[in-house]
């Protein structure tokens, strides 16, 4: 079965450094996310990405974040300068479209020192 | 903005029996219900769901029930199964503006023991 799978599946970085988290989704689906979960909380939505753009953010996604599918596979979340509060699992999602369920990918843990 | 709560964060049940897993809203607008189900290191996986017109979907050993009217939603699995240990989140998606997501709520761990 196709699944939507994320690189690395850990990353530590200093604070203020740049990091990109990368995301293969389900080759056939025309919606992507970006979900993150902090430790013991509630999985939470930050952007949703269809037609080349962005077409819904949460107010985390402020302008430290941004999303890119540079080519026909890969869809990225960048984080320009890294902050301890960004240290969670963050989980890349696809779907076909109408009503399909989002897949959910096994998710990249940064860990922000 | 707990728009999506799970009011249960674990619960525990013996093989066999009956799990009822229990999720409430308060957005009228949702349309679309979800149970995803999340296993330690792996992303959130696709259960089961139910659309907002309908009051009960199954799916094997899954059944949803939607009460429009009291904002609930709820997951049962019969007979429980050792490998249905996870946790399960309800999700609920709001479609707005021509783009749409998912709300979830904190999950439940459920434990079946053996």
């Amino acid at each position: 079965e196709p699944e939507v799978t994320q690189t690395p599946s850990h990353q530590v970085t200093q604070m203020g450094q740049e990091v990109i988290l990368r995301c293969v989704p389900i080759s056939n689906h025309l919606y992507f996310y970006w979900y993150r979960q902090i430790l013991g909380q509630k999985v939470e939505f930050l952007v949703s990405f269809y037609n080349n753009e962005i077409s819904e953010k949460s107010e985390i996604f402020d302008d430290q974040f941004s999303v890119e599918r540079p080519d026909g596979s890969n869809f990225t979340l960048k984080i320009r300068s890294t902050k301890l509060e960004d240290s969670a699992m963050y989980f890349c999602a696809s779907r076909a479209g109408g009503t399909s369920p989002l897949h959910f990918g096994n998710g990249t843990r940064l860990t922000v020192t | 903005d707990q728009q999506v709560k799970q009011n249960s964060p674990s619960l525990s049940v013996q093989e066999g029996r009956i799990s009822i897993l229990n999720c409430d809203y308060t957005n009228s607008m949702f349309d679309y219900f979800l149970w995803y189900k999340k296993y330690p290191a792996e992303g959130p996986t696709f259960l089961i769901s139910i659309s907002s017109i309908k009051d009960k979907n199954e799916d094997g050993r899954f059944t949803v029930f939607l009460n429009k009217s009291a904002k609930h939603l709820s997951l049962h699995i019969v007979p429980s199964q050792p490998g249905d240990s996870a946790v399960y989140f309800c999700a609920a998606r709001l479609f707005q503006g021509g783009s749409e997501k998912l709300v979830f709520g904190k999950g439940t761990k459920l434990t079946v023991n053996p």
